[in-house]
């Protein structure tokens, strides 16, 4: 998976309480995503990041935070875990943008499964 | 509304056969990829064309995409249980700023 990896890999959780998942990449890599994945929505951005401290929303941004202190650490917070946000929780990478500012391929890691009862 | 839109939702077919999956979009691109995704892990990329290609060859792979159309089509050849996975485009909209838009993905059952 690239040099990716993702902690817990599995969690559950109740209803309320705060939840981190890091994401931990070592390809030196500039951008950094977190996405989610349920049925029939595909996968869906929460946040991103395009440099150490640099970060903004995504498609489904509401009740999660993130942050990024170094390169190859994202870090995504539920700050207040609500059963809505059960979900599959990928993260993603890619090198720096070309000219012009086009995108190139994303990596992603292996998934965190978040269970909120 | 989704970006990529994915058709079929779900394909069988048997090994040795040929797989086409389209994807649809709606506005201006600088790129569409695909990706493929085996159950219970993450995505792998496939493959990139860019908007000013209009086909592409990987091994086993062939894109296409019509611009004019909005719609890019995935050709696997000669296909093998291996590639059952679900299959997803991403498109890189213009002025997007290093965001991809996935659509909800293609399921692909090759029969042994």
């Amino acid at each position: 998976d690239a040099g990716i990896t993702q902690s817990p890999r599995h969690k559950v959780t109740e209803t309320g309480t705060p939840v981190t998942l890091r994401c931990h990449q070592t390809e030196n890599h500039r951008y950094m995503y977190w996405y989610r994945q349920d049925p029939g929505h595909g996968l869906r951005l929460i946040h991103y990041s395009y440099g150490v401290k640099d970060t903004d929303k995504g498609e489904v941004s509401d009740g999660y935070s993130v942050s990024r202190s170094k390169t190859e650490d994202f870090l995504l917070t539920l700050e207040s875990a609500t059963s809505s946000q059960t979900s599959v929780y990928f993260c993603a990478i890619s090198e720096s943008v070309g000219l012009a500012g086009k995108t190139y391929e994303q990596y992603f890691g292996p998934g965190t499964r978040l269970t909120v009862t | 509304s989704q970006q990529g839109e994915e058709d079929p939702q779900a394909l069988s077919i048997q090994e040795g056969e040929n797989a086409t999956m389209n994807c649809s979009y709606k506005t201006s691109i600088n790129n569409l990829q695909w990706y493929r995704q085996n159950s219970g892990r993450g995505l792998v990329h496939l493959i990139l064309i860019r908007s000013n290609e209009r086909e592409k060859h990987s091994g086993r792979l062939r894109v296409t995409l019509d611009t004019s159309k909005k719609s890019s089509s995935l050709l696997i050849t000669a296909s093998r249980a291996a590639d059952t996975a679900s299959y997803f485009c991403a498109t890189d909209l213009t002025g997007a700023n290093s965001k991809l838009t996935f659509g909800k993905g293609i399921t692909l059952s090759v029969r042994p």
